[in-house]
């Protein structure tokens, strides 16, 4: 399997921009979470999903943040509009229960945003 | 909410020299995992441990599960500079959804 895949890498945009980030899970998974990375916060879980559906959106940090997971394979985070203070590293992860990894996420490799 | 406390927050050895970090939490976990994160990668899963007293290595990364399910230590014997980056350890609690709680990280950084 080809691991979890994010992309953009990088984004870099200027404030007031709609940011689109967009993950593919790995193939079976069926729990999907979306986390934010900074020095000062460290790995932060913003939301996810159990079967496409969102379960804990606890994280996100205000209405300018949503996420969508339309079917099994992808994901969308979106920040509109995007601010200086949301420039961070985003990673989704998933994971199985069932199998001999259960519970066990996987990360991809990051989108790391920049916003100006 | 549950707290995970890694350390110790950062380490520079020399290679060859063995390494131990650890993480504490003030609730019990169901799992607790190791990963590892490199610049500019997201963390990659090292060691996962499922049952209390489990004592499982990986290469020269040997890592516990606490008897009393709140903390676990990760050690690296015989370093080397690619063991170089960031080790977080995650704890998962079955009652609390699928979500992870993370430790803040230690900074490894080993000297030729």
């Amino acid at each position: 399997d080809a691991g979890v895949i994010q992309s953009p890498r990088h984004e870099v945009t200027e404030m007031g921009q709609e940011v689109t980030l967009r993950c593919k899970p790995i193939s079976g998974h069926d729990y999907l979470f979306w986390y934010r990375q900074t020095m000062m916060r460290g790995l932060e879980l913003l939301i996810y999903f159990n079967n496409n559906v969102p379960i804990d959106d606890s994280g996100m940090p205000e209405d300018r943040f949503s996420a969508k997971m339309p079917n099994a394979s992808f994901s969308t985070l979106k920040i509109q509009p995007s601010e200086p203070r949301d420039s961070a590293v985003y990673f989704c992860a998933s994971s199985t229960t069932s199998g001999a990894s259960t519970d066990t996420q996987y990360f991809g490799p990051g989108t790391r945003l920049t916003v100006l | 909410g549950q707290q995970l406390n890694q350390s110790p927050q950062s380490m520079f050895i020399q290679e060859g020299e063995d390494v131990s970090m650890n993480c504490t939490s003030s609730s019990i976990f169901n799992t607790w995992l190791w990963y590892k994160q490199e610049p500019g990668e997201g963390p990659v899963l090292l060691i996962a441990l499922y049952k209390a007293g489990e004592l499982t290595s990986n290469g020269r990364l040997t890592a516990q599960f606490g008897i009393t399910r709140k903390d676990s230590f990760l050690n690296i014997s015989a370093s080397i500079p690619s063991d170089v980056g960031i080790y977080f350890c995650a704890g998962l609690d079955n009652n609390a959804g699928n979500m992870l709680t993370f430790g803040g990280g230690t900074r490894l950084m080993v000297k030729p």
